[in-house]
Protein backbone atom coordinates (compact mmCIF):
# COMPACT_ATOMS: atom_id res chain seq x y z
CA UNK A 1 0.00 0.00 0.00
CA UNK A 2 0.90 3.66 -0.51
CA UNK A 3 3.31 5.04 2.26
CA UNK A 4 2.84 7.96 4.36
CA UNK A 5 6.10 8.85 6.77
CA UNK A 6 6.44 10.86 9.45
CA UNK A 7 9.56 12.83 11.00
CA UNK A 8 10.85 12.57 13.43
CA UNK A 9 9.75 9.45 15.23
CA UNK A 10 9.92 11.08 18.83
CA UNK A 11 11.31 14.41 20.10
CA UNK A 12 11.87 16.00 23.23
CA UNK A 13 12.33 19.52 23.49
CA UNK A 14 11.91 22.39 26.51
CA UNK A 15 9.30 23.64 27.43
CA UNK A 16 8.32 27.04 25.42
CA UNK A 17 10.19 25.65 22.81
CA UNK A 18 9.13 24.82 19.15
CA UNK A 19 9.09 21.56 17.78
CA UNK A 20 8.34 20.71 14.23
CA UNK A 21 6.54 17.38 12.88
CA UNK A 22 6.91 16.92 9.35
CA UNK A 23 4.32 14.52 7.57
CA UNK A 24 5.24 13.00 4.07
CA UNK A 25 4.02 10.96 1.04
CA UNK A 26 6.05 8.59 -0.51
CA UNK A 27 4.80 7.18 -3.34
CA UNK A 28 1.62 10.08 -4.11
CA UNK A 29 0.51 13.39 -4.56
CA UNK A 30 -1.51 14.42 -1.72
CA UNK A 31 -3.87 17.34 -2.06
CA UNK A 32 -5.03 17.04 1.92
CA UNK A 33 -3.40 15.47 4.67
CA UNK A 34 -4.82 15.20 8.34
CA UNK A 35 -3.29 15.63 11.71
CA UNK A 36 -4.37 13.61 14.98
CA UNK A 37 -3.10 13.31 18.37
CA UNK A 38 -3.52 10.34 20.41
CA UNK A 39 -2.93 10.51 24.28
CA UNK A 40 -2.35 6.50 25.90
CA UNK A 41 -4.38 4.08 25.77
CA UNK A 42 -6.90 6.40 23.82
CA UNK A 43 -8.52 6.58 20.54
CA UNK A 44 -7.08 8.97 17.72
CA UNK A 45 -8.59 12.11 18.25
CA UNK A 46 -8.54 14.74 14.92
CA UNK A 47 -7.06 18.18 14.97
CA UNK A 48 -7.06 19.52 11.76
CA UNK A 49 -7.46 19.17 7.92
CA UNK A 50 -4.21 20.18 5.88
CA UNK A 51 -5.04 21.16 2.61
CA UNK A 52 -1.71 22.40 -0.09
CA UNK A 53 -1.79 26.08 -0.78
CA UNK A 54 -4.40 26.84 1.14
CA UNK A 55 -5.16 27.17 5.05
CA UNK A 56 -5.86 24.30 7.51
CA UNK A 57 -9.39 23.41 8.81
CA UNK A 58 -8.48 23.36 12.34
CA UNK A 59 -11.48 20.59 14.62
CA UNK A 60 -13.48 22.47 17.02
CA UNK A 61 -10.97 23.33 20.43
CA UNK A 62 -7.59 23.00 18.73
CA UNK A 63 -6.31 26.47 18.91
CA UNK A 64 -4.64 26.97 15.27
CA UNK A 65 -1.86 29.69 16.71
CA UNK A 66 -0.44 26.70 18.98
CA UNK A 67 -0.26 24.21 16.14
CA UNK A 68 0.85 25.59 12.92
CA UNK A 69 -0.02 23.40 10.20
CA UNK A 70 1.89 24.48 6.61
CA UNK A 71 0.93 22.32 3.44
CA UNK A 72 3.25 24.05 0.79
CA UNK A 73 3.65 20.60 -1.28
CA UNK A 74 1.82 18.05 -2.90
CA UNK A 75 4.31 15.41 -0.32
CA UNK A 76 4.40 17.28 2.39
CA UNK A 77 2.99 18.75 5.59
CA UNK A 78 4.73 20.20 8.74
CA UNK A 79 3.03 20.64 12.27
CA UNK A 80 4.87 23.20 14.49
CA UNK A 81 3.87 22.94 18.00
CA UNK A 82 4.73 26.29 19.23
CA UNK A 83 5.72 27.46 22.70
CA UNK A 84 5.41 23.92 23.87
CA UNK A 85 4.21 22.88 27.02
CA UNK A 86 3.87 19.08 29.05
CA UNK A 87 0.46 19.17 28.05
CA UNK A 88 1.14 18.84 24.53
CA UNK A 89 3.29 15.92 25.21
CA UNK A 90 1.29 13.68 22.92
CA UNK A 91 1.38 11.29 20.30
CA UNK A 92 0.85 12.55 17.02
CA UNK A 93 -0.13 11.04 13.68
CA UNK A 94 -0.66 12.01 9.71
CA UNK A 95 -2.82 10.42 6.90
CA UNK A 96 -2.90 11.17 3.70
CA UNK A 97 -5.36 9.79 0.87
CA UNK A 98 -3.63 8.38 -1.97
CA UNK A 99 -5.48 8.51 -5.75
CA UNK A 100 -7.17 5.37 -5.40
CA UNK A 101 -9.00 7.39 -2.46
CA UNK A 102 -6.91 4.91 0.24
CA UNK A 103 -6.12 7.12 3.65
CA UNK A 104 -3.22 6.07 4.68
CA UNK A 105 -1.20 6.95 8.37
CA UNK A 106 2.31 7.67 9.52
CA UNK A 107 4.03 5.73 11.74
CA UNK A 108 3.31 8.77 14.18
CA UNK A 109 5.55 10.96 16.34
CA UNK A 110 6.18 10.77 20.15
CA UNK A 111 6.58 14.47 21.59
CA UNK A 112 7.57 15.34 25.38
CA UNK A 113 8.00 18.17 26.30
CA UNK A 114 9.79 18.92 29.87
CA UNK B 1 -20.01 12.21 10.36
CA UNK B 2 -21.86 8.82 10.46
CA UNK B 3 -21.09 7.14 13.89
CA UNK B 4 -19.37 3.55 14.80
CA UNK B 5 -20.21 1.18 17.30
CA UNK B 6 -18.17 -1.78 18.05
CA UNK B 7 -17.69 -3.87 20.56
CA UNK B 8 -14.50 -2.91 23.40
CA UNK B 9 -12.66 -6.04 23.65
CA UNK B 10 -12.86 -9.46 21.81
CA UNK B 11 -10.63 -12.50 22.96
CA UNK B 12 -9.72 -15.34 20.95
CA UNK B 13 -6.89 -17.96 20.57
CA UNK B 14 -4.68 -18.90 18.07
CA UNK B 15 -5.74 -20.22 14.78
CA UNK B 16 -9.46 -19.18 15.14
CA UNK B 17 -11.35 -17.13 13.00
CA UNK B 18 -12.26 -14.11 14.53
CA UNK B 19 -15.22 -11.58 13.46
CA UNK B 20 -15.77 -8.00 15.04
CA UNK B 21 -18.79 -6.49 13.89
CA UNK B 22 -19.26 -2.71 13.61
CA UNK B 23 -22.94 -0.65 13.21
CA UNK B 24 -22.98 2.21 11.47
CA UNK B 25 -26.96 3.23 11.15
CA UNK B 26 -26.28 6.88 9.73
CA UNK B 27 -23.65 5.90 7.03
CA UNK B 28 -24.01 8.08 3.64
CA UNK B 29 -24.26 7.31 0.61
CA UNK B 30 -20.65 8.15 -0.68
CA UNK B 31 -19.30 6.53 2.48
CA UNK B 32 -16.70 3.86 2.17
CA UNK B 33 -16.29 1.26 5.36
CA UNK B 34 -12.77 0.85 6.24
CA UNK B 35 -10.87 -1.01 8.85
CA UNK B 36 -7.43 -0.22 10.73
CA UNK B 37 -5.24 -2.22 13.21
CA UNK B 38 -3.15 -0.52 15.44
CA UNK B 39 -0.08 -1.85 17.93
CA UNK B 40 1.08 0.51 20.58
CA UNK B 41 2.93 3.34 19.67
CA UNK B 42 2.56 3.12 15.87
CA UNK B 43 -0.03 4.99 14.02
CA UNK B 44 -2.89 2.79 12.48
CA UNK B 45 -2.49 0.40 9.68
CA UNK B 46 -4.72 -0.26 6.66
CA UNK B 47 -6.43 -3.88 6.58
CA UNK B 48 -9.72 -3.45 4.51
CA UNK B 49 -11.78 -1.15 2.84
CA UNK B 50 -15.08 -1.75 1.12
CA UNK B 51 -18.41 0.04 0.12
CA UNK B 52 -21.17 -2.78 -0.43
CA UNK B 53 -21.33 -6.71 -0.54
CA UNK B 54 -17.73 -8.77 0.56
CA UNK B 55 -14.33 -7.83 -0.12
CA UNK B 56 -11.01 -9.76 0.12
CA UNK B 57 -7.79 -9.31 0.71
CA UNK B 58 -4.52 -11.38 1.51
CA UNK B 59 -5.30 -10.36 5.39
CA UNK B 60 -9.22 -10.16 5.97
CA UNK B 61 -12.27 -10.28 4.62
CA UNK B 62 -15.00 -7.46 4.91
CA UNK B 63 -18.76 -8.20 4.74
CA UNK B 64 -21.38 -5.74 4.40
CA UNK B 65 -24.75 -6.47 4.15
CA UNK B 66 -27.41 -4.66 1.45
CA UNK B 67 -28.60 -1.78 3.90
CA UNK B 68 -24.53 -0.98 4.68
CA UNK B 69 -25.82 -0.62 8.43
CA UNK B 70 -22.89 -2.73 9.77
CA UNK B 71 -19.67 -3.89 8.65
CA UNK B 72 -17.62 -7.39 9.70
CA UNK B 73 -14.33 -8.14 9.74
CA UNK B 74 -13.35 -11.69 9.59
CA UNK B 75 -9.12 -12.31 10.79
CA UNK B 76 -8.83 -16.10 9.23
CA UNK B 77 -6.50 -18.45 11.87
CA UNK B 78 -5.50 -15.61 13.70
CA UNK B 79 -2.20 -15.27 15.87
CA UNK B 80 -0.23 -13.92 18.90
CA UNK B 81 0.73 -11.23 16.44
CA UNK B 82 -2.93 -10.28 15.32
CA UNK B 83 -3.33 -9.01 19.37
CA UNK B 84 -3.89 -5.12 18.65
CA UNK B 85 -6.74 -2.34 18.13
CA UNK B 86 -9.26 -2.99 15.42
CA UNK B 87 -10.67 0.45 14.33
CA UNK B 88 -14.52 0.34 12.01
CA UNK B 89 -14.50 3.72 10.42
CA UNK B 90 -17.18 5.27 7.28
CA UNK B 91 -15.72 8.27 5.66
CA UNK B 92 -16.70 9.96 2.36
CA UNK B 93 -16.12 13.00 0.09
CA UNK B 94 -15.52 16.73 0.01
CA UNK B 95 -14.47 18.66 -3.12
CA UNK B 96 -10.84 18.08 -2.24
CA UNK B 97 -10.73 14.52 -1.69
CA UNK B 98 -11.50 12.10 0.96
CA UNK B 99 -13.22 13.57 4.04
CA UNK B 100 -10.84 13.24 7.23
CA UNK B 101 -11.82 10.17 9.36
CA UNK B 102 -13.46 9.96 13.02
CA UNK B 103 -12.27 7.46 14.95
CA UNK B 104 -14.51 5.54 17.45
CA UNK B 105 -12.64 3.63 20.27
CA UNK B 106 -12.27 0.65 18.27
CA UNK B 107 -12.12 -2.53 19.96
CA UNK B 108 -8.92 -3.85 21.46
CA UNK B 109 -8.55 -7.81 20.34
CA UNK B 110 -6.48 -10.33 22.64
CA UNK B 111 -4.88 -13.58 21.19
CA UNK B 112 -3.91 -15.88 23.52
CA UNK B 113 -2.04 -18.97 22.72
Amino acid sequence: GAVVSQHPSWVICKSGTSVKIECRSLDFQATTMFWYRQFPKQSLMLMATSNEGSKATYEQGVEKDKFLINHASLTLSTLTVTSAHPEDSSFYICSASDPLNTIYFGEGSWLTVV
Amino acid sequence: LAKTTQPISMDSYEGQEVNITCSHNNIATNDYITWYQQFPSQGPRFIIQGYKTKVTNEVASLFIPADRKSSTLSLPRVSLSDTAVYYCLVGGFMDTGRRALTFGSGTRLQVQP
